[in-house]
């Protein structure tokens, strides 16, 4: 079965600062892997994803994901944080059989100026 | 174009009624799906629809039921409800990939479901 998970519940990051959101997956086939972010009251919109190629994928608002293989893992980075940036984030796996996605637990993060 | 548009936003329902929440795609999108957002258990898919077929289906109880009509425009119903079915509600629209694999899904901006 496919499971996603996201080590950490919260994370606090100075402005300016670089940020890395942990994801390993579980998927006994080729990945379709997602990264959403999640204002408060707010629906969900896509970041950025990976479904085949080139494993460093980018982004919209300056993100970039690596996708490795041999760690299941797809890892969100920025490299310089924004107050805007605060929001909760999740990382989500999809697969060959139509648009079905499972979520991890998400991260709030949190920027401090 | 226009995004994906949820109605109502927010509902409040007593233990035992049912409701029906909607959801609109994106002009062209034919896949619809829905998920379940709470705090504890996180976000879950219930089901998605594609051209008036269920495609796929979430482990969630028969009381939890959608459809799609022919212009792609979604419902999903819950029947005798239950306190613990208070949630968000999000629908996402995707054009369909040539492959059938999992595409790039546009979500609303959610129905909140209030249960007392």
């Amino acid at each position: 079965a496919q499971s996603v998970t996201q080590p950490d519940i919260h994370i606090t990051v100075s402005e300016g600062a670089s940020l890395e959101l942990r994801c390993n997956y579980s998927y006994g086939a080729t990945p379709y892997l997602f990264w959403y972010v999640q204002s408060p009251g707010q629906g969900l919109q896509l970041l950025l994803k990976y479904f085949s190629g080139d494993t460093l994928v980018q982004g919209i608002k300056g993100f970039e994901a690596e996708f490795k293989r041999s760690q299941s893992s797809f890892n969100l980075r920025k490299p310089s944080v924004h107050w805007s940036d605060a929001a909760e984030y999740f990382c989500a796996v999809g697969g060959r059989y139509g648009n079905k996605l499972v979520f991890g637990a998400g991260t709030i993060l949190r920027v401090k100026s | 174009k226009a995004g994906v548009t949820q109605t109502p936003r927010y509902l409040i329902k007593t233990r035992g009624q049912q409701v029906t929440l909607s959801c609109s795609p994106i002009s062209g999108h034919r896949s619809v799906s829905w998920y379940q957002q709470t705090p504890g258990q996180g976000l879950q898919f219930l089901f998605e629809y594609f051209s008036e077929t269920q495609r796929n289906k979430g482990n969630f109880p028969g009381r939890f039921s959608g459809r799609q009509f022919s212009n792609s425009r979604s419902e999903m119903n819950v029947s005798t409800l239950e306190l613990g079915d208070s949630a968000l509600y999000l629908c996402a629209s995707s054009l369909d990939t040539t492959s059938g694999a999992t595409g790039e899904q546009f979500f609303g901006p959610g129905t909140r479901l209030t249960v007392l």
